[in-house]
């Protein structure tokens, strides 16, 4: 069956450091991943996607299939950046979206 | 892009009761889904809501616990019914229009006492 996990339920990092978000998925195929973001007080909305291979508030992902991983990474953490990080895996555009337990993200200034 | 209007934000409930939570999106969506979040994790989906057939459910939920309408393109009803404690949780709904990404609604955050 497909899993995304994502390991760490709390990652607690100083202002300015590098940020990397695990995320692992069990899928033999090629699966379509994202990551997703929620804020405080705010709805849970996209904040990248593999496919896009874009970086997106300084966010990157890259996928590995030889790792199965789509860590998410950030090289200076910025107090914005405090919120709660969903990894999910889509294996068909036409199947439902597979989401991870999520990380939060604690930028201490 | 989509943005959903659920409602009620929150609720707390007498157990044994029914809610009916509501999703209105301000396009026409061909699908739209219903997820659980239980307290520390992930969301489940509960089940995909097509205009005009019956929803199409996960496994390990029911249309008689989760009853779902969907009248037209723009708006679904999912209803938690004969609730329990273990019923608490947020409810989320959500659409993807073209397929690429999932736009959420702001959630149900249900307490069942």
């Amino acid at each position: 069956a497909q899993r995304v996990t994502q390991p760490e339920k709390l990652l607690s990092v100083f202002k300015g450091a590098p940020v990397e978000l695990k995320c692992n998925y069990s899928y033999s195929g090629s699966p379509e991943l994202f990551w997703y973001v929620q804020y405080s007080r705010q709805r849970l909305q996209l904040l990248l996607r593999h496919i896009s291979r874009e970086s997106i508030k300084g966010f990157t992902a890259d996928l590995n299939k030889g790792e199965t991983s789509f860590h998410l990474k950030k090289p200076f953490a910025q107090e914005e950046d405090s919120a709660m990080y969903y990894c999910a895996l889509r294996y068909s555009s036409a199947s439902k979206i597979i989401f991870g337990s999520g990380t939060r993200l604690s930028i201490r200034p | 892009s989509a943005v959903i209007s659920q409602k009620p934000s929150r609720d707390i409930c007498q157990r044994g009761t029914s809610l009916t939570i509501q999703c209105q999106v301000d396009s026409q969506v061909t699908m739209m889904f219903w997820y659980r979040q239980q307290p520390g994790q992930s969301l489940t989906l509960i089940a995909t809501a097509n205009q005009g057939s019956e929803a199409t459910y996960e496994s390990g939920f029911v249309i008689d616990k989760f009853p779902i309408s969907r009248p037209n393109l723009t708006f679904s009803t999912l209803t938690v019914s004969n609730m329990s404690p273990e019923d608490s949780s947020i409810y989320l709904c959500s659409v993807e229009p073209g397929h690429t990404e999932a736009f959420f609604g702001q959630g149900t955050r249900l307490t069942v006492v």
